[in-house]
Protein backbone atom coordinates (compact mmCIF):
# COMPACT_ATOMS: atom_id res chain seq x y z
CA UNK A 1 0.00 0.00 0.00
CA UNK A 2 1.38 3.47 -0.81
CA UNK A 3 1.54 6.22 1.53
CA UNK A 4 -0.38 8.15 -0.05
CA UNK A 5 -3.16 7.53 -2.54
CA UNK A 6 -5.08 9.78 -4.94
CA UNK A 7 -7.42 8.98 -7.89
CA UNK A 8 -4.84 9.87 -11.14
CA UNK A 9 -8.45 11.42 -12.59
CA UNK A 10 -8.59 12.74 -14.82
CA UNK A 11 -11.29 15.10 -13.18
CA UNK A 12 -13.38 16.83 -15.77
CA UNK A 13 -15.53 19.81 -14.73
CA UNK A 14 -17.14 22.68 -16.47
CA UNK A 15 -16.04 26.55 -15.88
CA UNK A 16 -17.48 27.37 -12.44
CA UNK A 17 -18.16 24.38 -10.55
CA UNK A 18 -16.75 23.01 -7.47
CA UNK A 19 -13.65 20.88 -7.97
CA UNK A 20 -13.00 18.04 -4.82
CA UNK A 21 -9.84 16.56 -4.68
CA UNK A 22 -9.21 13.85 -2.14
CA UNK A 23 -6.31 11.75 -0.75
CA UNK A 24 -5.63 8.76 2.09
CA UNK A 25 -2.38 8.16 3.74
CA UNK A 26 -1.70 5.20 5.62
CA UNK A 27 1.15 6.22 8.49
CA UNK A 28 -0.33 8.40 11.52
CA UNK A 29 3.14 9.49 11.76
CA UNK A 30 2.46 12.96 10.15
CA UNK A 31 1.76 16.62 11.30
CA UNK A 32 1.28 18.72 7.82
CA UNK A 33 -0.65 17.94 4.75
CA UNK A 34 0.01 19.79 1.53
CA UNK A 35 -1.57 20.44 -1.75
CA UNK A 36 0.50 21.17 -4.65
CA UNK A 37 -0.63 22.19 -8.08
CA UNK A 38 1.65 21.11 -11.64
CA UNK A 39 0.92 22.55 -14.95
CA UNK A 40 2.42 20.52 -17.59
CA UNK A 41 5.89 21.05 -17.97
CA UNK A 42 6.10 22.84 -14.97
CA UNK A 43 7.41 22.37 -11.47
CA UNK A 44 5.02 21.46 -8.52
CA UNK A 45 4.11 25.07 -6.94
CA UNK A 46 2.59 24.85 -3.09
CA UNK A 47 -0.33 25.99 -3.16
CA UNK A 48 -1.66 25.10 1.10
CA UNK A 49 -0.19 23.37 4.17
CA UNK A 50 -2.48 22.35 6.78
CA UNK A 51 -1.39 21.27 10.18
CA UNK A 52 -3.68 19.11 12.04
CA UNK A 53 -7.66 18.22 11.59
CA UNK A 54 -9.89 20.99 10.27
CA UNK A 55 -10.14 23.73 7.59
CA UNK A 56 -8.14 26.42 6.03
CA UNK A 57 -9.10 28.68 3.47
CA UNK A 58 -7.13 30.59 0.81
CA UNK A 59 -9.26 32.22 -1.59
CA UNK A 60 -10.70 29.75 -3.72
CA UNK A 61 -9.32 27.13 -2.07
CA UNK A 62 -10.45 25.19 0.80
CA UNK A 63 -8.01 22.45 2.36
CA UNK A 64 -9.77 20.15 4.99
CA UNK A 65 -7.94 17.14 6.89
CA UNK A 66 -9.46 14.60 8.64
CA UNK A 67 -6.81 12.81 10.95
CA UNK A 68 -9.31 10.12 12.42
CA UNK A 69 -10.33 8.61 8.90
CA UNK A 70 -6.83 9.61 7.74
CA UNK A 71 -8.71 11.83 4.85
CA UNK A 72 -7.36 15.09 3.19
CA UNK A 73 -9.26 16.80 0.82
CA UNK A 74 -8.90 20.15 -1.26
CA UNK A 75 -11.85 21.76 -3.09
CA UNK A 76 -11.75 24.49 -5.45
CA UNK A 77 -14.59 26.75 -5.49
CA UNK A 78 -15.79 28.71 -8.78
CA UNK A 79 -13.41 27.04 -10.95
CA UNK A 80 -11.48 27.95 -14.00
CA UNK A 81 -9.66 27.09 -17.15
CA UNK A 82 -6.80 27.97 -15.31
CA UNK A 83 -6.84 25.51 -12.93
CA UNK A 84 -6.66 23.02 -15.43
CA UNK A 85 -3.44 21.36 -13.68
CA UNK A 86 -2.28 17.96 -11.47
CA UNK A 87 -3.25 18.56 -7.85
CA UNK A 88 -0.59 16.10 -5.41
CA UNK A 89 -1.00 16.27 -2.16
CA UNK A 90 1.77 16.06 0.71
CA UNK A 91 2.58 15.06 3.59
CA UNK A 92 5.64 16.18 6.01
CA UNK A 93 7.04 13.62 8.63
CA UNK A 94 10.48 14.51 9.89
CA UNK A 95 12.33 15.94 6.78
CA UNK A 96 10.79 13.91 4.25
CA UNK A 97 7.46 15.05 1.86
CA UNK A 98 5.99 11.71 0.54
CA UNK A 99 3.62 12.98 -2.61
CA UNK A 100 0.55 11.12 -4.02
CA UNK A 101 0.52 10.19 -7.42
CA UNK A 102 -1.36 13.42 -8.56
CA UNK A 103 -5.33 14.00 -10.14
CA UNK A 104 -5.14 15.34 -13.28
CA UNK A 105 -8.51 18.23 -13.34
CA UNK A 106 -9.66 19.85 -16.23
CA UNK A 107 -11.54 22.29 -16.49
CA UNK A 108 -13.84 23.26 -19.33
CA UNK A 109 -14.73 26.60 -20.56
CA UNK B 1 9.42 31.98 -1.28
CA UNK B 2 12.21 31.62 -3.57
CA UNK B 3 13.23 31.70 -7.36
CA UNK B 4 14.90 28.72 -8.49
CA UNK B 5 16.27 27.98 -12.02
CA UNK B 6 17.49 24.51 -13.70
CA UNK B 7 20.03 24.17 -16.33
CA UNK B 8 19.31 22.36 -18.68
CA UNK B 9 15.98 22.28 -18.99
CA UNK B 10 15.68 19.33 -20.81
CA UNK B 11 18.22 17.09 -22.67
CA UNK B 12 18.63 13.75 -24.71
CA UNK B 13 21.53 11.71 -23.77
CA UNK B 14 22.69 8.53 -24.95
CA UNK B 15 23.20 5.49 -23.15
CA UNK B 16 25.97 4.79 -21.09
CA UNK B 17 26.95 8.82 -20.29
CA UNK B 18 26.69 10.81 -17.84
CA UNK B 19 24.82 14.70 -17.29
CA UNK B 20 25.11 16.84 -14.88
CA UNK B 21 21.90 19.26 -13.64
CA UNK B 22 22.85 22.21 -12.00
CA UNK B 23 19.98 24.01 -9.54
CA UNK B 24 20.36 27.77 -8.92
CA UNK B 25 18.73 30.03 -5.94
CA UNK B 26 18.19 33.53 -5.50
CA UNK B 27 18.81 33.83 -1.87
CA UNK B 28 20.25 31.41 0.98
CA UNK B 29 18.76 28.19 2.01
CA UNK B 30 19.63 26.03 4.83
CA UNK B 31 17.55 22.76 2.78
CA UNK B 32 18.04 21.57 -0.72
CA UNK B 33 16.54 18.40 -2.18
CA UNK B 34 16.61 16.72 -5.77
CA UNK B 35 13.56 14.50 -7.14
CA UNK B 36 12.83 12.63 -9.39
CA UNK B 37 9.68 12.46 -11.33
CA UNK B 38 9.13 9.75 -13.80
CA UNK B 39 6.50 9.75 -16.65
CA UNK B 40 3.11 9.52 -14.91
CA UNK B 41 4.18 8.70 -11.66
CA UNK B 42 4.51 11.38 -8.72
CA UNK B 43 7.66 12.35 -7.06
CA UNK B 44 10.26 10.42 -5.38
CA UNK B 45 13.22 11.81 -3.42
CA UNK B 46 16.76 11.44 -4.29
CA UNK B 47 18.49 12.83 -1.92
CA UNK B 48 19.03 15.81 0.35
CA UNK B 49 22.37 17.87 -0.40
CA UNK B 50 23.84 19.06 2.25
CA UNK B 51 26.27 22.19 2.53
CA UNK B 52 29.60 21.23 3.03
CA UNK B 53 29.17 17.81 3.31
CA UNK B 54 28.17 14.10 1.85
CA UNK B 55 23.95 14.29 0.39
CA UNK B 56 21.72 12.21 2.29
CA UNK B 57 20.34 9.25 0.07
CA UNK B 58 16.97 7.84 0.32
CA UNK B 59 16.81 3.78 -0.16
CA UNK B 60 17.23 2.92 -3.62
CA UNK B 61 19.30 5.24 -4.31
CA UNK B 62 23.33 5.60 -4.47
CA UNK B 63 25.86 8.24 -4.71
CA UNK B 64 27.84 6.53 -7.60
CA UNK B 65 24.88 6.79 -9.62
CA UNK B 66 23.85 10.21 -8.48
CA UNK B 67 26.73 11.71 -6.84
CA UNK B 68 25.68 15.59 -5.70
CA UNK B 69 27.61 18.57 -5.11
CA UNK B 70 25.99 21.57 -2.84
CA UNK B 71 29.22 24.08 -2.44
CA UNK B 72 26.88 26.64 -1.19
CA UNK B 73 23.68 27.84 0.12
CA UNK B 74 22.69 28.71 -3.19
CA UNK B 75 23.82 26.31 -5.50
CA UNK B 76 23.69 22.11 -5.78
CA UNK B 77 24.16 19.96 -8.55
CA UNK B 78 23.05 16.39 -9.17
CA UNK B 79 25.02 13.83 -12.12
CA UNK B 80 23.18 11.24 -13.14
CA UNK B 81 26.16 8.92 -14.14
CA UNK B 82 26.03 5.66 -16.51
CA UNK B 83 22.66 6.44 -17.95
CA UNK B 84 20.04 4.61 -19.39
CA UNK B 85 16.40 4.08 -21.06
CA UNK B 86 15.20 3.78 -17.04
CA UNK B 87 16.61 7.08 -16.00
CA UNK B 88 14.63 8.91 -18.53
CA UNK B 89 12.67 11.37 -16.05
CA UNK B 90 12.40 14.76 -15.02
CA UNK B 91 14.30 16.00 -12.72
CA UNK B 92 13.59 18.69 -9.87
CA UNK B 93 15.59 20.26 -7.39
CA UNK B 94 13.61 21.80 -4.64
CA UNK B 95 14.37 24.13 -1.38
CA UNK B 96 13.07 25.38 1.90
CA UNK B 97 13.94 28.83 2.25
CA UNK B 98 11.89 29.17 5.76
CA UNK B 99 11.64 28.03 8.75
CA UNK B 100 8.85 25.22 7.87
CA UNK B 101 10.54 22.09 6.08
CA UNK B 102 6.84 21.49 4.72
CA UNK B 103 7.08 24.89 2.85
CA UNK B 104 9.31 23.42 -0.32
CA UNK B 105 9.44 25.11 -3.48
CA UNK B 106 10.25 23.03 -6.69
CA UNK B 107 12.48 24.43 -9.47
CA UNK B 108 10.95 24.08 -13.31
CA UNK B 109 12.78 20.58 -13.44
CA UNK B 110 14.78 19.18 -15.95
CA UNK B 111 13.34 16.36 -18.61
CA UNK B 112 15.72 14.09 -19.23
CA UNK B 113 15.87 11.35 -22.44
CA UNK B 114 18.07 8.65 -22.66
CA UNK B 115 18.31 6.97 -25.86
Amino acid sequence: QKEVEQDPGPLSVPEGAIVSLNCTYSNSAFQYFMWYRQYSRKGPELLMYTYSSGNKEDGRFTAQVDKSSKYISLFIRDSQPSDSATYLCSKAAGNKLTFGGGTRVLVKP
Amino acid sequence: SAVISQKPSRDICQRGTSLTIQCQVDSQVTMMFWYRQQPGQSLTLIATANQGSEATYESGFVIDKFPISRPNLTFSTLTVSNMSPEDSSIYLCSVVPGQGFYEQYFGPGTRLTVT
